[in-house]
């Protein structure tokens, strides 16, 4: 069975640093594309960021230069490290397997604020 | 980019209408759209992907349609448990944009 388990979200003031992970097993993970995407508050579903089985990266015009997606074949891990945090990256973050996508992590918190 | 569309935003149907929600692309994406279906206080769920091919598992009664830039999402015969928010999703080339949703309810 497909799991993934997200952590490292929680209470960050504007302009601060947060690094997720999330935790991949029942499948070969090095042979599958991963994204992060997020969901704000009462908001629609955000695609923020992509890396391929190959290492190949792509991000949302909205994080770009700011997050840092990596994975880690031999942990089975993807990450997630967001840096210069605001207000409007108030969101659950959900790691997510493939495009389309076909498996998602129950999501972690990620609340910006003073 | 490429901007994703979705109409209407919300829509009010009783069980067993047929519902119809339109996806437009702002530019041809071939067929590399993605249906989600998202119910309230849960994780989205794949429902068709490649415009019209339907997800293993997932109701007959869901279909798609639509190539290059207009895509439509049919519920034949709406149920009590299709009230949701569906998007959709262009993953052609990055980024891979969302719809901004269409929530259904049951009148």
């Amino acid at each position: 069975e497909v799991q993934l388990v997200e952590s490292g979200g929680g209470l960050v003031q504007p302009g601060g640093s947060l690094r997720l992970s999330c935790a991949a097993s029942g499948f070969t993970f090095s042979s599958y594309e991963m994204n992060w995407v997020r969901q704000a508050p009462g908001k629609g579903l955000e695609w923020v960021s992509y890396i391929s089985s190959g290492g190949k990266i792509y991000y949302a015009d909205s994080v770009k230069g700011r997050f840092t997606i990596s994975r880690d074949n031999a942990k089975n891990s993807l990450y997630l490290q967001m840096n210069s945090l605001r207000a409007e990256d108030t969101a659950v973050y959900y790691c997510a397997r493939e495009l389309p996508i076909d498996s998602w992590g129950q999501g972690t918190l990620v609340t910006v604020s003073s | 980019d490429i901007q994703m569309t979705q109409s209407p935003s919300s829509l009010s149907a009783s069980v067993g209408d047929r519902v119809t929600i339109a996806c437009r692309a702002s530019q041809g994406i071939t067929n590399y759209l993605a249906w989600y279906q998202q119910k309230p206080g849960k994780l989205p769920e794949l429902l068709i992907y490649a415009a019209s091919t339907l997800q293993s598992g997932v109701p007959s009664r869901f279909s798609g349609s639509g190539s290059g830039t207009d895509f439509t999402l049919t519920i034949s015969s709406l149920q009590p448990e299709d009230v949701a928010t569906y998007y959709c999703q262009k993953y052609n080339t990055a980024p891979f944009t969302f719809g901004p949703g269409t929530k259904v309810h049951i009148k």
